[in-house]
C-alpha cells in the first residue's frame, strides 16, 4: 500500500543541537508535501508546505525543508533547536493521483532537553 | 500502534440531504476527537475539537448548525454535514488522543462530493 514514512518515532537531543526529521513517501507522480508541528496540550499548527517551485522550502519558527523527488523525500530541518521545539512532528502528502486526499505520517516525538 | 477508524472513506450526496461521517478510536479511549476539513491545494484547517460526554468546541468561522458533532462515548465521534451543499465537498479529516497521551492518531479521511 502506498504509504507516507517517519522513520524516526522519538529524537532526544538537547538545546542548540541540529534536528533533521525523515519523511519519505510511496506515491509516484506530482505531491503536495506539508509538516504540522503538535505542541503539548495543542492542537495541529502547519509548519511548512511545498506545493512547486523551489525544493527548498522555509517555514516558521526556523523550521525548513527539502524536497528530493528522485528520493521521494521531505525531510524536516532545524539548525538549532530549543527547549519550546519539544512537540510532535508529522509529516503528510497529497499525491495529485489520489485526488484531494491527505494522507499523514505516523509522527516523530521530538524532545528538546534544556 | 493505535488506530483511527473513519467511514465512510467517499460519498457522493445530492444537494439538501445530510451526510455522517464516523470517527472510531479502535483499541483506545480518546476523550478528545478533532476534525479537519482541507480545501484543495491548502493545508488542513480545524473545523472543531470534540469531548467526550459534552459539546464540541468550534473554531471561529465555522458554522455549528450546519455541521453537528457528536462524541457520545469515548470510542466514537460523529460528524454529521447538514443539508449539504457543493461548496461542502471537501476532504474531512478526523483525529483522536488517547485519555493518558497525548499523542495524535488520524483517520484515513472522508472524501464529501455534493452534487
Amino acid at each position: 500500500a502506498q504509504s507516507v514514512s517517519q522513520h524516526n518515532h522519538h529524537v532526544i537531543l538537547s538545546e542548540a543541537a541540529s534536528l533533521e526529521l525523515g519523511c519519505n513517501y510511496s506515491y509516484g507522480g506530482t505531491v503536495n508535501l506539508f509538516w504540522y508541528v503538535q505542541y503539548p496540550g495543542q492542537h495541529l499548527q502547519l509548519l511548512l508546505k511545498y506545493f512547486s517551485g523551489d525544493p527548498l522550502v522555509k517555514g516558521i519558527k526556523g523550521f525548513e525543508a527539502e524536497f528530493i523527488k528522485s528520493k521521494f523525500s521531505f525531510n524536516l530541518r532545524k539548525p538549532s533547536v530549543q527547549w519550546s521545539d519539544t512537540a510532535e512532528y508529522f509529516c503528510a502528502v497529497i499525491p495529485k493521483a489520489a485526488g484531494n486526499k491527505l494522507t499523514f505520517g505516523g509522527g516523530t516525538r521530538v524532545l528538546v532537553k534544556p | 500502534g493505535a488506530v483511527v477508524s473513519q467511514h465512510p472513506s467517499w460519498v457522493i450526496c445530492k444537494s439538501g440531504t445530510s451526510v455522517k461521517i464516523e470517527c472510531r478510536s479502535l483499541d483506545f479511549q480518546a476523550t478528545t476527537m478533532f476534525w479537519y476539513r482541507q480545501f484543495p491545494k491548502q493545508s488542513l484547517m480545524l473545523m472543531a475539537t470534540s469531548n467526550e460526554g459534552s459539546k464540541a468546541t468550534y473554531e471561529q468561522g465555522v458554522e455549528k448548525d450546519k455541521f453537528l458533532i457528536n462524541h457520545a462515548s469515548l470510542t466514537l465521534s460523529t460528524l454529521t454535514v447538514t443539508s449539504a451543499h457543493p461548496e461542502d465537498s471537501s476532504f474531512y479529516i478526523c483525529s483522536a488522543r488517547p485519555q493518558d497521551n497525548e499523542k495524535l492518531f488520524f483517520g484515513s479521511g472522508t472524501q464529501l462530493s455534493v452534487l
